[in-house]
């Protein structure tokens, strides 16, 4: 049973427009979220993250939301770049002892300039 | 070179071979991850480790098994190769700050 989950596996958008990458998740134990921006051939990078007690985090062209009582969040690129064209992955840190991260199955953005 | 590198890069190994995949990181990070990424399946966790000699299980541990004798290695090891272990493979480790995880470039390994 997938804790997180990313439903559109892939995402289309012209450049100079807004992209929005969204994720569900089931536990309500979480208390960390992040995006990973992962290119071909290479490992995912840190994107940006968001706290449980927050509603909304902003790093420049990007920005994630947290719908708590949905159980949701998206992230925002606002504008999008051809440069931007990658997977994401959204991920869930349950502030476990281990410090796992549970990660969704990813959505592919293409940016079309 | 700083950071996580890991090898090979690249692998084709036969169905029954133990194949080993390498991970190195030069930041002395405590924990150390592994994960293999599959189509539809994201990233998903299949050993962790919290120091030298410590190391337990994720989400898809069947198969495979660890060590880390050393702070700065932690290999994965496929003790007798089956198919559905092709994949790509990523070594991670968490820096200071309480989420974050630095991943290296991956291993894509083949099992004919």
């Amino acid at each position: 049973d997938q804790q997180v989950k990313q439903n559109s596996p892939s995402l289309s958008v012209q450049e100079g427009r807004i992209s929005i990458l969204n994720c569900d998740y089931t536990n309500s134990m979480f208390d960390y979220f992040l995006w990973y921006k992962k290119y071909p051939a290479e490992g995912p990078t840190f994107l940006i993250s968001i706290s449980s007690i927050k509603d909304k985090n902003e790093d420049g062209r990007f920005t994630v939301f947290l719908n708590k009582s949905a159980k949701h969040l998206s992230l925002h690129i606002v504008p999008s770049q051809p440069g931007d064209s990658a997977v994401y992955f959204c991920a869930a840190n349950g502030n476990n002892a281990g410090n796992m991260l549970t990660f969704g199955g990813g959505t592919r953005l293409m940016v079309k300039p | 070179d700083a950071g996580i590198t890991q090898s090979p890069r690249y692998k084709i190994t036969e169905t029954g071979r133990q194949v080993t995949l390498m991970c190195h990181q030069t930041w002395s990070h405590s924990y150390m991850f592994w994960y293999r990424q599959d189509l539809g399946h994201g990233l998903r966790l299949i050993y962790y480790s919290a120091a030298a000699d410590i190391t337990d299980k994720g989400e898809v541990p069947d198969g495979y098994v660890v060590s880390r004798s050393k702070t700065e290695n932690f290999p994965l090891t496929l003790e007798s190769a089956t198919r559905s272990q092709t994949s790509v493979y990523f070594c991670a480790s968490k820096g200071q700050l309480p989420y974050e995880q630095y991943f290296g470039p991956g291993t894509r390994l083949t099992v004919t």
